[in-house]
């Protein structure tokens, strides 16, 4: 089936700098989609999610922007914090031939250095 | 508080005991779901529910059975147990939005398996 991925693993930043999250997916026909942040031992944790009639959301210090014609998402994170060190995962509605389930993507780590 | 329970936390048990995860929400969602994550791979979907009674396959659903007879219950089931599903499970569920589509997902703090 089609995937959701991640551009970068891993990504270092420095507390109060801007972070940028990116994700691609394949699967034309999806149209909604979610970050998630999950810290160590705890589950993903809803962030901030949108759908394809928009191209871009904000939330408090985040921002989601879709771009459908490259297929692209990212997560933009304002001033980053010491708190926001954690997996960052995008998801898609994979549609209703899944049941509308989310695929996930493998996430990416971010780091905040002080 | 808006929550899903996942139960044990922790488990460690041996190859062809069966065992039972159980999951629980206080949120009367429709939809519920079985994912593991393993490192490098992600979030895999095992089964999902849309609904009481209505069950389907996710992406790795091989050693695994689901029942969803209430509404705020989706117990995880290994009937015989082998070491390649040793691995961290998570619940979610989640209400079904406009068109069938979905909304964001509610994770339970998840369940560590090891399988020896």
């Amino acid at each position: 089936g089609e995937s959701v991925g991640l551009h970068l693993p891993t990504l270092s930043v420095q507390e109060g700098d801007n972070s940028i999250i990116n994700c691609a997916y394949s699967n034309s026909a999806s149209d909604y989609f979610i970050w998630y942040k999950q810290e160590s031992g705890k589950g993903p944790q809803f962030i901030i999610d949108i759908r394809s009639n928009m191209d871009k959301r904000q939330g408090q210090r985040v921002t989601v922007l879709l771009n459908k014609t490259v297929k692209h998402l990212s997560l933009q994170i304002a001033a980053t914090q010491p708190g926001d060190s954690a997996v960052y995962f995008c998801a898609e509605n994979a549609g209703s031939n899944s049941g509308y389930a989310l695929n996930f993507g493998k996430g990416t780590s971010l780091l905040v250095t002080p | 508080e808006a929550q899903v329970t996942q139960n044990p936390r922790y488990l460690i048990t041996v190859t062809g005991k069966k065992l039972t995860v159980t999951c629980s929400q206080n949120m009367n969602h429709e939809y519920m779901s079985w994912y593991r994550q393993d490192p490098g791979l992600g979030l895999r979907q095992i089964y999902y529910s849309m609904n009481v009674e209505v069950t389907d396959k996710g992406d790795v659903p091989e050693g695994y059975k689901v029942s969803r007879k209430e509404k705020r219950n989706f117990p995880l089931i290994l009937e015989s147990p082998s070491p390649n599903q040793t691995s961290l499970y998570f619940c979610a569920s989640s209400f079904r939005g406009v068109r069938g589509v979905r909304t964001e997902a509610f994770f339970g703090q998840g369940t560590r398996l090891t399988v020896v």
